[in-house]
């Protein structure tokens, strides 16, 4: 399978704990981004790379909020100390340079719970 | 913002009717994209309309758009119960960031 990859899909986590995701794109997409999204909404941006440097981060992104793109491969997400009100759906996607018409391709999300 | 607002947030068709849902925004775009998320799942990317296109066609899908109204339409034909679906608009402005800013989507139930 050559999509979006995304690990795990489903973590249930105690308010407190710290929690990452792993995203892999695409493997010739340059750009990747994070998104989250809760129930009856769209996805809210949260940070993006263009290969290994993180070029913005949203004001959601708090500071127990990290991401990484070591290798400009793969990607993590961390949340430190987590809160209830980080339960949400992560989604990554990755494209192309916005040159060439910037269609981003999603992985299936991690769904966070935060008891 | 260059957040799209869908419209209607909800409708309920036929299987083989047709389904339209539209996207308004507010500043100028260099083009429009339409996604669509099935329940719990990420979001797949359905078509691409640059701002100097009025007009383009995918399979059933048929998307509008009218820059100088700022809106854009999404046309479904011949709905399925597959298409189930929640659609969103995303405007995109020529920055070099590429993010997409989404707004609450349109909510589409085909009945069988």
């Amino acid at each position: 399978d050559t999509g979006v990859s995304q690990n795990p899909r489903h973590k249930i986590t105690k308010r407190g704990q710290n929690v990452t995701f792993r995203c892999d794109p695409i493997s010739e997409h340059n750009r990747l981004y994070w998104y989250r999204q809760t129930l009856g909404q769209g996805p809210e941006f949260l940070t993006y790379f263009q290969n290994e440097a993180q070029l913005e981060k949203s004001r959601l992104l708090s500071d127990r909020f990290s991401a990484e793109r070591p290798k400009g491969s793969f990607s993590t997400l961390e949340i430190q100390r987590t809160e209830q009100g980080d339960s949400a759906m992560y989604l990554c996607a990755s494209s192309l340079p916005t040159g060439q018409g910037n269609s981003q391709f999603f992985g299936p999300g991690t769904r966070l719970t935060v008891l | 913002s260059q957040q799209g607002e869908e419209d209607p947030q909800a409708l309920s068709i036929q299987e083989g009717e047709n389904a339209t849902m539209n996207c308004s925004y507010k500043t100028s775009i260099n083009n429009l994209q339409w996604y669509r998320q099935n329940s719990g799942r990420g979001l797949v990317h359905l078509i691409l309309i640059r701002s100097n296109e009025r007009e383009k066609h995918s399979g059933r899908l048929r998307v509008t758009l009218d820059t100088s109204k700022k809106s854009s339409s999404l046309l479904i034909t011949a709905s399925r119960a597959a298409d189930t679906a929640s659609y969103f608009c995303a405007p995109g402005r020529a920055s070099n960031t590429g993010k997409l800013i989404f707004g609450q989507g349109t909510t589409l139930q085909v009945k069988p």
